[in-house]
């Protein structure tokens, strides 16, 4: 119950394609919805986060689509450029979880110029 | 603001050495988070520690690891008698508060190989 399930694993897009990501969870508990980037040798950086209490959240090409009845959330890049390729995680958290996050297994993006 | 110090950045042990781990948070963090990424995989949990007490240990492996967070000084993650499968890149995270939602950063992580 406390997974959170990424797909794809990995992801090929054209420069200046959508890129999305998708992630699934079952614990209805969860209340915050973070995507973190994270470059080779580096540590994870918060890109975009959501409540449940919304079904999109959008900062500059990032979005956050929700959809709460089907415990299903998703990144959108749009114009996606080579300087995003990186890995991508979602990830999940409760307001009682005392600050621990629940990860997706990472999406490895490659966008060819 | 130096942001979250995480050394050394690769540590290399034999089997049955011991690994230490350091992490220093960032200025006026007092909550350090563990996790542990393995090849291919997201990053898991592995312990929360406020300054001098461990809050949660849930997703620590029972034997062989602990952790620490002195009043003074960084955090410590020790790993004794290391093993092969203990080859990962383990990341820790500071914050003001206990919660993901407000200043959660994490370090460059420290890279163990177990040769």
């Amino acid at each position: 119950q406390q997974q959170v399930k990424q797909s794809p694993q990995s992801l090929i897009v054209q420069k200046g394609g959508i890129s999305i990501i998708n992630c699934a969870y079952e614990n209805t508990a969860f209340d915050y919805f973070p995507w973190y980037q994270q470059f080779p040798g580096k540590g994870p950086a918060l890109l975009i986060a959501i409540r449940p209490d919304v079904s999109e959240k959008k900062e500059g090409r990032f979005t956050i689509s929700f959809n709460k009845s089907a415990k299903q959330f998703s990144l959108h890049i749009m114009d996606s450029q080579p300087g995003d390729s990186a890995t991508y995680f979602c990830a999940a958290t409760t307001s009682s979880n005392t600050g621990k996050l629940i990860f997706g297994q990472g999406t490895t993006l490659q966008v060819k110029p | 603001n130096a942001g979250v110090m995480q050394n050394p950045r690769h540590l290399v042990r034999r089997r049955g050495q011991e690994a230490r781990l350091r992490c220093s948070p960032m200025k006026g963090h007092s909550h350090v988070y563990w996790y542990r990424q393995l090849p291919e995989e997201g990053l898991k949990f592995m312990v929360y520690l406020q300054k001098e007490n461990i809050i949660d240990e849930s997703g620590m492996p029972k034997e062989r690891f602990s952790a620490e967070f002195p009043k003074e000084g960084p955090s410590i993650l020790r790993i004794q008698q290391v093993v092969r499968g203990d080859s990962a890149a383990y990341f820790c995270a500071s914050s003001p508060v206990a919660s993901p939602k407000e200043g959660y950063t994490f370090g460059s992580g420290t890279r163990l190989t177990v040769v």
